[in-house]
């Protein structure tokens, strides 16, 4: 089982709704989860960190970890076309972070 | 803030020469630097954890001899490609994560990449 786990997608979402994202991890350790978003032929941005069970919200995004089910997850609310990118998961664990393949998703207008 | 730069952006080498990537941190101290590879719609994929004033930690499968690390100071780490061949060709990247004072701990803030090309 990888590490951390995502949907490759793509995702198509049509502008304006939410867009859902998902990310499963392996191990029970793991304290701090993170969001980065992708634009293709550039590099990370990070967008949300949780580290407590639950929602934590930053404009359009919510993050949300369920650490009983190693669940961590995305919601991205009205969603526009700059949206559109690859979505990694990371999971910060003996000192280092590990990341997730991916999910990439397409707004369409 | 938390603004990381590198240098150069691309890099179009011969096989068998050497590039060197520079990685700054420029408005924060960073302890710890890290240095990815991402190849084509792949995930980044960790291949050096380098801290200041001390040898760096490769991952399991990454050559030491052929990549080397220096972090001499608490904003620059350098990774150089020795010897390079086309299949080093790829996207690198580094990080740098402040300072745990800093009160932003277990982030990293990317910089925008190198991307090396080698013929």
């Amino acid at each position: 089982q990888k590490e951390v786990e995502q949907n490759s997608g793509p995702l198509s979402v049509p502008e304006g709704a939410i867009a859902s994202l998902n990310c499963t991890y392996s191990d029970r350790v793991s304290q701090s989860f993170f969001w980065y978003r992708q634009y293709s032929g550039k590099s990370p941005e990070l967008i949300m960190s949780i580290y407590s069970n639950g929602d934590k919200e930053d404009g359009r995004f919510t993050a949300q970890l369920n650490k009983a089910s190693q669940y961590v997850s995305l919601l991205i609310r009205d969603s526009q076309p700059s949206d559109s990118a690859t979505y990694l998961c990371a999971r910060f664990g003996n000192e280092k972070l590990t990341f997730g393949t991916g999910t990439r998703l397409t707004i369409i207008p | 803030g938390a603004v990381v730069s590198q240098h150069p952006s691309r890099v179009i080498c011969k096989s068998g020469t050497s590039v060197k990537i520079e990685c700054r941190s420029l408005d924060f101290q960073a302890t710890t630097m890290f240095w990815y590879r991402q190849f084509p719609k792949k995930s980044l994929m960790l291949m050096a954890t380098s801290n200041e004033g001390s040898k760096a930690t490769y991952e399991q499968g990454v050559e030491k001899d052929k990549f080397l690390i220096n972090h001499a100071s608490l904003t620059l780490s350098t990774l150089t490609v020795t010897s390079a061949h086309p299949e080093d060709s790829s996207f690198y990247i580094c990080s740098a994560q402040p300072d745990i004072t800093s009160g932003r701990a277990a982030k990293q803030f990317f910089g925008p990449g190198t991307r090396l090309t080698v013929l």
